[in-house]
């Protein structure tokens, strides 16, 4: 159980072009996604909280009109990095929460997604 | 101060061997920790959680937990090579719900 999916694994783009990332859960529905992105050899740096039908909740330091976080349903959220530039290559991972007994919870991770921007 | 913070390593151990990751976090009001291993190119994979002081037991994996020292280790018991990753330390915050993660120690176990 808990698995969850992205779409694209890998994805090269031109500078200024736009590129979706989908992120969904597979065997559960998920209220609450985040988006992480991880450069290499560094450690995974949270991004945004996206919760189902409301706005998403950006990190500091992270341009929210530049990558946009739509979480329409309780199965899917996607990302959306607009106008890319090479600086944006990265690998972008999404997780899910899975809520468990009492207030606690873990975090189940997608394959994530490899993008290029040349 | 960083929020997560672990050695980076390489931590090399031979196999069979006892493998012990170590962890810290700032947060004192933080309830919930986690343990990921992390092979290169994939997406972490989750191991451990924990949320009381003690340690917690599963398989060749042992996490131990002390709130007062702010502190979070990871023993990885009869060590094989395929236990060669990255392993990532993850704090829920107490103020919000996404987990924050360290830098990640690499462990590297040659057979």
């Amino acid at each position: 159980g808990a698995v969850v999916s992205q779409h694209p694994s890998r994805v090269i783009c031109k500078s200024g072009t736009s590129v979706k990332i989908e992120c969904r859960s597979l065997d559960f529905q998920a209220t609450t996604m985040f988006w992480y992105r991880q450069f290499p050899k560094q450690s995974l740096m949270l991004m945004a909280t996206s919760n189902e039908g409301s706005k998403a909740t950006y990190e500091q330091g992270v341009e929210k009109d530049k990558f946009l976080i739509n979480h329409a349903s309780l199965t899917l959220s996607t990302l959306t990095v607009t106008s890319a530039h090479p600086e944006d290559s990265s690998f972008y991972i999404c997780s899910a929460r899975v809520i468990g007994g009492g207030s606690s919870y873990e975090q189940y991770f997608g394959p994530g997604t490899r993008l290029t921007v040349t | 101060q960083k929020e997560v913070e672990q050695n980076s390593g390489p931590l090399s151990v031979p196999e069979g061997a006892i493998a012990s990751l170590n962890c810290t976090y700032s947060d004192r009001g933080s309830q919930s920790f986690f343990w990921y291993r992390q092979y290169s190119g994939k997406s972490p994979e989750l191991i451990m959680s924990i949320y009381s002081n003690g340690d917690k037991e599963d398989g060749r994996f042992t996490a131990q937990l002390n709130k007062a020292s702010q502190y979070v280790s990871l023993l990885i018991r009869d060590s094989q090579p395929s236990d060669s990753a990255t392993y990532l330390c993850a704090v829920r915050r107490s103020a919000g719900t996404a987990l924050i993660f360290g830098k990640g120690t690499t462990l590297s176990v040659s057979s």
